[in-house]
């Protein structure tokens, strides 16, 4: 089945910088999907990309849709301590558009 | 605020209890799920309703019982359980024949004793 892994799997920044995660899959996809998700929460839905090479940005938040489609990346400028949570990518490919894998997450942690 | 709410927030039951989680959305949305989520996993599907039908079982257990009485609501019934089906169990909705985009609920967290 389709796998997806992300990197990092946790880090630690200091508030105001900088932050890059990515997500590769053993197959293609139609559609990458960025989520966080809180302690306790369910996930909340922060960017969405449709086309391979696609860059879209929401605020401080900029992801990409890789141009062989297997994999995304996620960036968040000037971090602040309510970005803490965990980042999920999740792809839509070929099973279907219902069929949404979620990678294993990034646990990000912002120093004040 | 969500716009996927879920009920109970909360539930702790015995092995032998009947209980049931409750999903509602007023998006307009076609297309509901449930999830099941372990502490420092992703989400994993279990079920997809389409149009009311169910359309996906992820080869869930048959002591998960999901039922979609109208496009607006979406339960989980749940009979039996074990230890290990302790989790978050999220509900999700996205617009029918759509790429994808979720809309999950807060989840509710189940413990089984």
């Amino acid at each position: 089945g389709q796998q997806l892994n992300q990197s990092p799997q946790s880090m630690f920044i200091q508030e105001g910088e900088d932050v890059s995660m990515n997500c590769t899959s053993s197959s293609i996809f139609n559609t990458w999907l960025w989520y966080k998700q809180d302690p306790g929460e369910g996930p909340v839905l922060l960017i969405a990309l449709y086309k391979a090479g696609e860059l879209t940005s929401n605020g401080r938040l900029t992801a990409q849709f890789g141009i062989t489609r297997k994999d995304s990346f996620l960036n968040i400028s000037a971090s602040i301590p309510s970005d803490v949570g965990i980042y999920f990518c999740a792809g839509q490919g070929s099973g279907g558009y219902q069929k949404v894998t979620f990678g294993t997450g990034t646990k990000l942690q912002v120093i004040p | 605020d969500t716009e996927v709410t879920q009920t109970p927030k909360h539930l702790v039951m015995g092995m032998t209890n009947k209980k049931s989680l409750k999903c509602e959305q007023h998006m307009g949305h076609r297309a509901m799920y449930w999830y099941k989520q372990k502490a420092k996993k992703p989400p994993e599907l279990m079920f997809v309703y389409s149009y009311e039908k169910l359309s996906i079982n992820e080869s869930v257990p048959s002591r998960f019982s999901p039922e979609c009485p109208n496009s607006s609501l979406l339960n989980l019934h749940l009979h039996a359980l074990q230890p290990e089906d302790s989790a978050l169990y999220l509900c999700a909705s996205s617009q029918f024949g759509g790429p994808g985009e979720l809309f999950f609920g807060e989840g509710s967290r189940l413990t089984v004793l």
